[in-house]
């Protein structure tokens, strides 16, 4: 079935220390890749998109993802998190470009002071 | 420009009776999509509007349907509720062309069915 798969469920980390989460997808062909963040208390916001184009793209807040089409991957990266990263965040692919969002099961990021 | 609003944000029903869920879209929006969130199933697509038609639908029962208006506000209606239709349903929607379309995202309606 295709499926988005996010590998960790849960991840803790200091404030400075660097940030992956990774996504996968099972979908073919052309495809819109997200990534959204649930502060926690807040809405599902917008960190990133990717349609097409230059691979590695930036987002709010000094995130960026990266597509590798090869790999069907499209994970997310922070140099420096900030106690404020701590958030569920979810990726999400858009494949046949009307409005359905296929999402991963979420990743819990704590970020400890 | 303000945001996607959905009413009401909290509401607690009872096994069998039904509910209408309201969303406002971004001005200038025409696709509205509705989710369902929950712990164990996560975020899961409902069904997507576009000028008043349905142009996608998930994988839910036909208790589960959604209509939109022509200022592109939309409802969703679950009738006979289940306990397990308990979750925290999202309206989300759209702008762009059509291979490039990003959705936003409403606060949410938090259901309680007992």
């Amino acid at each position: 079935a295709q499926s988005v798969s996010q590998h960790n469920h849960h991840v803790i980390l200091s404030e400075a220390a660097s940030l992956e989460l990774g996504c996968n997808y099972s979908y073919g062909g052309t495809v819109n890749l997200f990534w959204y963040v649930q502060y926690p208390g807040q809405h599902l916001q917008l960190l990133l998109k990717y349609f097409s184009g230059d691979p590695l793209v930036k987002g709010i807040k000094g995130f960026e993802a990266e597509f590798i089409k090869s790999k069907f991957s499209f994970n997310l990266r922070k140099p420096s998190v900030q106690w404020s990263d701590t958030a569920e965040y979810f990726c999400a692919v858009n494949p046949d470009s009307w409005g359905k969002l296929q999402f991963g099961a979420g990743t819990q990021v704590v970020v400890t002071p | 420009k303000a945001g996607v609003t959905q009413t009401p944000r909290y509401l607690i029903k009872t096994r069998g009776q039904q509910v209408t869920l309201s969303c406002s879209p971004i001005s200038g929006h025409r696709s509205v999509s509705w989710y369902q969130q929950t712990p164990g199933q996560g975020l899961q697509f409902l069904f997507e509007y576009f000028s008043e038609t349905q142009r996608n639908k998930g994988n839910f029962p036909g208790r589960f349907s959604g209509r939109q208006f022509s200022n592109s506000r939309s409802e969703m209606n679950v009738s006979t509720l289940e306990l397990g239709d308990s979750a925290l349903y999202l309206c989300a929607s759209s702008g762009g062309t059509r291979y490039q379309e990003t959705q936003y995202f409403g606060p949410g309606t938090r259901l309680l069915v007992l």
